[in-house]
């Protein structure tokens, strides 16, 4: 009864260099989403996946791409990693887009770009 | 794009205290919910709101979610030490993208024991 469930927990990465960040989750969710967060600024969507096969983009999706790679999981890239990405990353899942039970979140990725 | 503002920023109340916070928008919710973030953790649901006007508790927690539908309100009774953490808000209109959570920004509280 995991939920979802975000690898790694912590990361440093060097400017310019890649990584993905995973999720998962085991409620039999359609819709996934990315959100990062910053102090003072809340939860902003970077991208979002209605339905396994779709994915689109949220407010702040420069700099990020993303993979539904089935209906558990839904993947975030950081192609070329800059300092202005050093966040704190959250994925969350719902039943579906408009779903009135809100999201389920995960416990986030705590990425550093120096 | 919508927005909401969460009010206030931060708190720091002493133990035994009640506390209240707020979130307004420019348009209106078919849905508010309220969410709170530990620390080292995501954000996780406790309370949700279907219907203009209504009043829902949650233990200590009583939420309202106001006529107009363009606002929402948080109340903590007799706080404790475990209430710390970030609380948001967010509004929520169904169907397509336009079903996307926005958010607030959070409300910090701090209790002193």
């Amino acid at each position: 009864n995991a939920g979802v469930t975000q690898t790694p927990k912590f990361q440093v990465l060097k400017t310019g260099q890649s990584m993905t960040l995973q999720c998962a989750q085991d409620m039999n969710h359609n819709s996934m989403y990315w959100y990062r967060q910053d102090p003072g600024m809340g939860l902003r969507l970077i991208y979002y996946s209605a339905s396994e096969g779709t994915t689109d983009k949220g407010e702040v999706p420069n700099g990020y791409n993303v993979s539904r790679l089935n209906k558990r999981e839904f993947s975030l890239r950081l192609e070329s990693a800059a300092p202005s990405q050093t966040s704190v990353y959250f994925c969350a899942s719902s039943a579906r887009t408009g779903s009135p039970y809100g999201y389920t979140f995960g416990s986030g990725t705590r990425l550093t770009v120096v | 794009g919508q927005q909401l503002n969460q009010s206030p920023q931060s708190m720091f109340i002493q133990e035994g205290e009640d506390v209240s916070m707020n979130c307004t928008s420019s348009s209106i919710f078919n849905t508010w919910l309220w969410y709170k973030q530990e620390p080292g953790e995501g954000p996780v649901l406790l309370i949700a709101l279907y219907k203009a006007g209504e009043l829902t508790s949650n233990g200590r927690l009583t939420a309202q979610f106001g006529i107009t539908r363009k606002d929402s309100f948080l109340n903590i009774s007799a706080s404790i030490p475990s209430d710390v953490g970030i609380y948001f808000c967010a509004g929520q209109n169904y169907g397509g993208s336009q079903g996307n959570l926005i958010f607030g920004k959070g409300t910090k509280l701090s209790v002193k024991p």
